[in-house]
């Protein structure tokens, strides 16, 4: 069964600040990641693809990395801003069912502080 | 594009009560998804459609949950003799099935007291 985790669990950074956030799965036999974001008490926003065949997704600010055999993801946020503050969620689409739902991690709460 | 609408956004019933969420996807979107959220935790897979039909249940899915698309359109997740631990955040979401970007609705609180 594949398990998703994330770390750390909350963090608190000063504005401007460089920041990454930790996510691990326990199956490698993925068809992509996403990294979503979301707001206190709201839905989900996806962020970041990663299909299984890449390695890394940029988009402004954001970077997300995937290395698929380790079962690990990173996402990078430069030059933090108090806008970035969310909840930040990992998910990965087992393989077997092409990538048809997601498996979600616990989600890392981040406050970046003005 | 309108986005993913659910209603109600907040619903608090008694235990016992049988409850139902809608979810309007993006009116292009032929797959339609159910996730149920607690609090501090990611949300958690439903089930799923394509069009009207109804492709895969999770086992989280008790035999009191039941889900209908009707013609492809709305959807409805039906909860019946809720119980405290059904108290939750239901959320719906969209995609095409050529396309990889999955929208999500605001979602729908429901407690169960």
């Amino acid at each position: 069964k594949q398990e998703v985790t994330q770390i750390p669990a909350a963090l608190s950074v000063p504005e401007g600040e460089n920041l990454v956030l930790n996510c691990s799965f326990t199956d490698s036999a993925i068809y992509n990641l996403q990294w979503f974001r979301q707001d206190p008490g709201k839905g989900l926003t996806s962020l970041l693809l990663i299909q299984s065949s890449q390695r890394e997704q940029t988009s402004g600010r954001l970077n997300a990395s995937l290395d698929k055999s380790s079962g690990r993801s990173t996402l990078y946020i430069a030059a933090s801003q108090p806008g970035d503050s969310a909840t930040y969620l990992c998910a990965v689409s087992p393989r077997d069912n092409y990538g048809q739902n997601f498996v979600f991690g616990p989600g890392t709460r981040l406050s970046v502080l003005p | 594009d309108t986005g993913v609408s659910q209603d109600p956004r907040h619903k608090i019933t008694k235990r016992g009560q049988n409850v139902t969420f809608r979810c309007d996807p993006i009116s292009e979107h032929n797959r339609l998804y159910w996730y149920r959220q607690t609090l501090g935790q990611g949300p958690e897979f439903l089930t799923y459609f394509q069009n009207e039909a109804q492709l895969e249940k999770s086992r989280l899915l008790s035999d009191r949950f039941s889900a209908e698309r009707p013609k492809g359109s709305f959807s409805t997740l039906e909860i019946q003799r809720t119980e405290q631990g059904d108290s939750a955040m239901y959320l719906c979401a969209s995609r095409q099935s050529s396309g990889n970007t999955i929208y999500f609705g605001e979602g729908s609180w429901l407690t169960v007291v």
